[in-house]
């Protein structure tokens, strides 16, 4: 079946510091994928997202890469803020169909520190 | 901007009440869903529904009910509360007209405790 692993957290960085979150899938044909943030004490928001190989993803300066080869679509940031301190979920969604379930990573905790 | 809404955001209550956590969305999406977060942060799917009248079973065994009368609304309901219920519930709904990738969108959570 479907599944996605990421990175196990947490993960503390220095402000300014280049981050990279870790996830790769398990999955039949195309599958659609996203990164979700749950900032503390919130709910998940979308991050980003990419529907076919090659296809980036960006969003507040986060990026992700659909790589079809090495089924994987790790996250970065080039400077990371106190304000990305926040976990983050890799996501996949399979077929395309909206009947498919989403499958959620197990969620990378990351603090940012002054 | 996502308009879902989860009522109370807080709950504190004893073994054996019994308890309803409100879902609402007002962006007219069909398919909505329960998830349990625990401490360790891992989402479980407990609840689905694809429209007026459908519910389904997540992943993740709950004694939890749900019901969907209305689509704009997903309460979900423990008759007898128990500590081991105790825990993050999010709600989320996505739109299924249209082309994928039919993203979810997350209510704030409800985290009840159970004493």
């Amino acid at each position: 079946g479907n599944s996605v692993t990421q990175m196990e957290g947490p993960v503390t960085l220095s402000e300014e510091a280049f981050l990279t979150i870790n996830c790769t899938y398990t999955a039949t044909g195309y599958p659609s994928l996203f990164w979700y943030v749950q900032y503390p004490g919130e709910g998940l928001q979308l991050l980003l997202k990419a529907t076919k190989a090659d296809d980036k993803g960006s969003n507040k300066g986060f990026e992700a890469t659909y790589r079809k080869e090495t089924t994987s679509f790790h996250l970065e940031k080039g400077s990371v803020q106190v304000s990305d301190s926040a976990v983050y979920f890799c996501a996949l969604r399979g077929l395309k169909t909206s009947y498919d379930k989403v499958i959620f990573g197990p969620g990378t905790s990351l603090s940012v520190i002054p | 901007e996502a308009d879902i809404y989860q009522t109370p955001r807080y709950l504190v209550i004893g073994t054996g009440k019994k308890i309803t956590l409100e879902c609402s969305q007002t962006m007219g999406h069909d398919k909505m869903y329960w998830y349990q977060q625990d401490p360790g942060m891992e989402l479980h799917l407990i609840h689905y529904s694809y429209g007026v009248n459908s519910t389904e079973k997540g992943d993740l065994s709950s004694e939890s009910t749900v019901s969907r009368i209305r689509t704009e609304h997903f309460p979900l309901t423990l008759e007898s509360a128990r500590p081991s219920h105790t825990s993050q519930y999010l709600c989320a709904s996505s739109d299924v007209r249209g082309q994928a990738p039919y993203e979810q969108y997350f209510g704030p959570g409800t985290r009840l405790t159970v004493t």
